[in-house]
């Protein structure tokens, strides 16, 4: 069982709709979750972290966290061309100092 | 206030060759993590260092990769005799204190082995 799942295709969405993606986890044990946006060619940018259940809004990102069922979610609302990206869940590893990455949901917003 | 810092950020090797890529972590940050991405793939962790430590090496290759973040100086990422399989982005992550929740990644090495 992978540690972080991203189970869906490339997303598109039109402009000023919500994009919607969702994450699942393995590590019961796991308190921090985030989210990266990764544009081509570039490095991973940190958009959102979440510790505790429930929703965390930041400007046009909310992240939910649900721990009992092991899932992350990130909705990105008033989708704009700039937040196509490919968006990668990522989730601290109980008793370690390390990242486990989703392989990432590609995001197209189409203008 | 410069980032994370990696050079070079493009590398071509020959298959056998030796790769060595640098990170300058963030000034004051002194805890490193390397991390490479495969094509269509998310990051995979490879390692943690601190200054003159190797603390988690658990998703490095037992053969070929080493790691090491010197008392002075950039930490270095070696592989040894690349193959074809090496060829991934390579990103560093540093932090100021033990706590990967605020690593700054840095901009990546992408070594292509031909």
């Amino acid at each position: 069982q992978k540690e972080v799942e991203q189970n869906s295709g490339p997303l598109s969405v039109p402009e000023g709709a919500i994009a919607s993606l969702n994450c699942t986890y393995s590590d019961r044990g796991s308190q921090s979750f985030f989210w990266y946006r990764q544009y081509s060619g570039k490095s991973p940018e940190l958009i959102m972290f979440i510790y505790s259940n429930g929703d965390k809004e930041d400007g046009r990102f909310t992240a939910q966290l649900n721990k009992a069922s092991q899932y992350v979610s990130l909705l990105i609302r008033d989708s704009q061309p700039s937040d196509s990206a490919t968006y990668l869940c990522a989730v601290r590893v109980s008793g370690n100092n390390r990242l486990a990455f989703g392989k990432g949901n590609q995001v197209v917003v189409i203008p | 206030n410069a980032g994370v810092m990696q050079n070079p950020r493009h590398l071509v090797r020959r298959r056998g060759q030796e790769a060595r890529l640098r990170c300058s972590p963030m000034k004051g940050h002194s805890h490193v993590y390397w991390y490479r991405q495969l094509p269509e793939e998310g990051l995979k962790f490879m390692v943690y260092l601190q200054k003159e430590n190797i603390i988690d090496e658990s998703g490095m290759p037992k053969e070929r990769f080493s790691a090491e973040f010197p008392k002075e100086g950039p930490s270095i990422l070696r592989i040894q005799q690349v193959v074809r399989g090496d060829s991934a982005a390579y990103f560093c992550a540093s932090s100021l204190s033990a706590g990967v929740d605020e690593a700054f990644f840095g901009q990546g090495t992408r070594l292509t082995v031909v």
